[in-house]
């Protein structure tokens, strides 16, 4: 049940656009996504739900194709910080379920 | 707020030794989970508690057994620790779900316990 991302690691210059992607096998009732850099405990990015209206921040958005089961992380114009391991989470079936199941994760590095 | 807190940060154990490992979340959430995590494999879910009372497996729940032991506390249990076992521990805690407010439930992470199985 653990979703596929992809790529598995990506390096990129700053300032440049990343995408990681995100697909499940299974019929999905959102999909959760976070940062983790090395050390440290994973940090929340932002949550989309199905049927749901996206949110996002910064230069950080996300979309989810509800029909394809897939989730894709958009980072625009990326900054140094952006470095770690992101991952998505998540949630099958039934609603409130809570059962958050993670993907295998994809190292970004950007480099000056 | 101290958030998630998880006792030890760091331990060594023998093959065969046990050993709980604690988690305590001070923010009246109502689920917990413990997630391990290993180079390349992510983290993968050993067991959750939707809410006080309830227990289910995960993933990769062979090895491990858990207790909530109220709202605020969930342990997970090494009976007989193996070197497959030696991983990056983390307990995690979420609040009650409300589609309302869905932009704001995610998962709130501990620092993680770094557990080595000899």
């Amino acid at each position: 049940q653990q979703p596929v991302q992809s790529p598995q690691a990506m390096i990129l210059r700053e300032g440049e656009d990343a995408v990681i992607n995100c697909s499940s096998s299974k019929a999905l009732y959102s999909v959760h996504w976070y940062r983790q850099k090395h050390g440290e405990a994973p940090v929340f990015l932002m949550i989309l739900l199905k049927g749901g209206e996206q949110k996002g921040h910064d230069k950080i958005s996300a979309s989810f194709n509800e029909k394809k089961q897939q989730s894709s992380l958009y980072l625009t114009a990326s900054q140094l910080s952006y470095s770690g391991t992101y991952f998505c989470g998540t949630e099958i079936g039934i609603q409130g379920a809570q059962k958050l199941v993670f993907g295998q994760g994809t190292r970004l590095t950007i480099n000056p | 707020n101290a958030g998630v807190t998880q006792t030890p940060k760091f331990q060594v154990l023998k093959t065969g030794q046990s050993m709980t490992l604690q988690c305590a979340q001070d923010m009246n959430h109502n689920s917990m989970y413990w997630y391990r995590q290993d180079p390349g494999m992510g983290l993968r879910l050993i067991y959750y508690s939707a809410s006080e009372g309830t227990t289910d497996k995960g993933e990769v729940p062979n090895g491990y057994n858990v207790s909530r032991l109220n709202k605020r506390e969930f342990s997970l249990r090494l009976e007989s620790a193996a070197p497959s076992q030696t991983s990056v521990y983390f307990c995690a805690s979420r609040k009650r779900w409300d589609r309302a407010y869905y932009w704001d439930q995610p998962q709130h992470f501990g620092d993680g316990t770094r557990l080595s199985i000899l």
